[in-house]
Parts: C-alpha cells; sequence; structure tokens
C-alpha cells in the first residue's frame, strides 16, 4: 500500500523562486495537514483540511498557500521562496478529525532556499 | 495553549537493555490523546504508540510501553530489550479533539552495540 506519496523527496530553489509540493494518499482520509520540522522545534502545522473542499491555518501559514484538489491530494504552495523556508515538510493524512486517530505522514520533502 | 515538553535532547542504551524517554505536557483539558511517533533515518514518521486520557491503563505494543501519569502530565516511554533498529528520533505528541497534534522537540536515541 502506498499511504501518503509526496513529491519532491528533495528541492533546492533560489530566493523569490515558487514551487508546489504534492500530496496525495490512498486510504480514503477525509483529513490531510502539512507540516514543516527544523531542528530542535520539533513539528509545526502550516495548513490543514478537515475535508475535501476546506483548508484552514495553522501555527505557521505565512508565506504558504493550499489547494485541497480533491479527496486524494492536497498541495502546499510557496509564491516566492525564502530562506527561512529552508526544511523539511511533512504531508499527513487520517480518517477523521477524532483525536483519537494518530496521523499517517508520507516520507518527507528537503527543501532548501538558498 | 497546549505544550509538550520533551527535556532529553539525547539518550543512549546498550543493546538488550531499558530506557526510558520523558514527556511532559500542559492542558486544560480531561480528554486527549497522546502518541509516540518514531522518526529513523529514512525521515519516516511511525506511530509506536498512542495513549487515551480516559484510559487508566498504560497502553504497550510488544516491547514499547508507556508511563502514563495524568495527574503529573507525563508521558514516558519505556523500551525493553533495545534493538539496533531502534536507534531514532522519537517524538511526544499531543491531541485534543480538533485538527492540531502539537509535538515535542523530540528525543534522539542511540543504541549502542
Amino acid at each position: 500500500n502506498a499511504g501518503v506519496t509526496q513529491t519532491p523527496k528533495f528541492q533546492v530553489l533560489k530566493t523569490g523562486q515558487s514551487m508546489t509540493l504534492q500530496c496525495a494518499q490512498d486510504m480514503n482520509h477525509n483529513s490531510m495537514y502539512w507540516y514543516r520540522q527544523d531542528p530542535g522545534m520539533g513539528l509545526r502545522l502550516i495548513y490543514y483540511s478537515a475535508s475535501e473542499g476546506t483548508t484552514d491555518k495553522g501555527e505557521v501559514p505565512n508565506g504558504y498557500n493550499v489547494s485541497r484538489l480533491n479527496k486524494r491530494e492536497f498541495s502546499l504552495r510557496l509564491e516566492s521562496a525564502a530562506p527561512s523556508q529552508t526544511s523539511v515538510y511533512f504531508c499527513a493524512s487520517r480518517m477523521g478529525q477524532q483525536g483519537a486517530r494518530g496521523y499517517t505522514f508520507g516520507s518527507g520533502t528537503r527543501l532548501t532556499v538558498v | 495553549a497546549q505544550t509538550v515538553t520533551q527535556s532529553q535532547p539525547e539518550m543512549s542504551v546498550q543493546e538488550a537493555e531499558t530506557v526510558t524517554l520523558s514527556c511532559t505536557y500542559d492542558t486544560s483539558e480531561s480528554d486527549y490523546y497522546l502518541f509516540w511517533y518514531k522518526q529513523p533515518p529514512s525521515r519516516q514518521m511511525i506511530l509506536v504508540i498512542r495513549q487515551e486520557a480516559y484510559k487508566q491503563q498504560n497502553a504497550t505494543e510488544n516491547r514499547f510501553s508507556v508511563n502514563f501519569q495524568k495527574a503529573a502530565k507525563s508521558f514516558s516511554l519505556k523500551i525493553s530489550d533495545s534493538q539496533l533498529g531502534d536507534a531514532a528520533m522519537y517524538f511526544c505528541a499531543y491531541s485534543y479533539t480538533g485538527n492540531q497534534f502539537y509535538f515535542g522537540t523530540g528525543t534522539s536515541l542511540t543504541v549502542i552495540p
């Protein structure tokens, strides 16, 4: 089973460039999430989509936009990349919003902005 | 605001020995959920164990068990019979009903052969 698939796995951008991180899940999950992971700071929520057609801001949304294209896909866009956005980005999904259910994570995208 | 604290940035354990990773959290809620995730060098985040706050019994999954102390807001992870494959970063996480998980800053576990 594929689970949660993220592309690309690695990316280097120049300051000011734009790019879209792709995420797709094949588990029929309703909720999808984008987190960033920085050294010494754990994972912080950027945006989430509780269900198809809805998106909401998380803890650190500035500089990002998202699209819930359909139930399977949730993309994260950087319109004008900045060095502060150098990070590892994780997409995650889960069936519903109930806190009891843990996430299923993708394998992450390591993004470097120079 | 909910916060999760892991006060041990690094830990080491001899192979076959037992190690305990600490986690404390802050919340005003009575019903919530706690998790331990493992992140090996491959970067993949893997759910190790979960605990529902309304359950008094500590969760166990094979060699992994937790010591959940609700009044003290403490949620430690015990790994028994440590194996080389247990070497990873471990994250404690908290979730109330809603959409956000709150993660600690992680503990890097080294297993010494």
